[in-house]
């Protein structure tokens, strides 16, 4: 299987500063031949199912802030949250779908400083 | 807009089957090239794939539940359904369904989860 691990696992940012999770994966989640990386990222408040943000490593789902953005390819990625919100505030996970099972990392959780 | 609920017991005896059912609203679980998967959290741990299905009846499974998990359709009821037999404490979790876009592997619909406790 694929591991993914994210880092750190838990991060407290001020409101309006910029919070950067990062996420590896044991091996490479793209195709040289498409130029695409197989991964998502995953917003999970309590009480609530996960919130598709971003997939293909950098495109943002439709109606999600442009606060969030993802970037990185091969195995290194990043979520950042340009400018943290209050109702940023949840635990962030990464999932690669190049290969099944499908993988999530452990989780982030962010956190207002 | 689409909506999944998930539905069944929330409390399952050791050894017994878990079984669940995914109500999908707002669209028919036959079109487009979706796939319906199923996906669960323990408590206090990460999420963990269980497997995906087509509408055609193709499913595929994590290989470290495959030999316990079922995965099936009614499209004439717009639901899909999860068995996990031989149930163990380990299986305690919040189960979801959720909506795979085009079998590519990422959900952007999920069910709010429903908690299964196997405990006897």
């Amino acid at each position: 299987d694929f591991v993914m691990t994210q880092s750190p696992d838990s991060l407290a940012v001020s409101p309006g500063e910029r919070a950067t999770i990062n996420c590896k994966s044991s091996q490479k989640v793209s195709y040289s031949s498409n130029n695409k990386n197989y991964l998502a990222w995953y917003q999970h408040k309590p009480g609530q199912p996960p919130k598709l943000l971003i997939y293909w490593a950098s495109t943002r789902e439709s109606g999600v802030p442009d606060r969030f953005s993802g970037s990185g390819s091969g195995t290194d990625f990043t979520l950042t949250i340009s400018s943290l919100q209050a109702e940023d505030v949840a635990v962030y996970y990464c999932q690669q779908y190049y290969n099944t099972p499908w993988t999530f990392g452990q989780g982030t959780k962010v956190e207002i400083k | 807009q689409v909506q999944l609920q998930e539905s069944g017991p929330g409390l399952v005896k050791p050894s017994q089957t878990l079984s669940l059912t995914c109500t999908v609203s707002g669209g028919s679980i036959s079109s487009g090239s979706y796939y319906w998967s199923w996906i669960r959290q323990p408590a206090g741990k990460g999420l963990e794939w269980i497997g995906h299905l087509y509408t055609s009846g193709n499913t595929n499974y994590n290989p470290s539940l495959k030999s316990r998990v079922t995965i099936s359709v009614d499209t004439s009821k717009n639901q899909f359904s999860l068995k996990l037999s031989s149930v163990t404490a380990a299986d305690t979790a919040v189960y979801y369904c959720a909506r795979d876009r085009s079998g590519g592997g990422y959900n952007d619909y999920w069910g709010r989860g429903t908690l299964v406790t196997v405990s006897s």
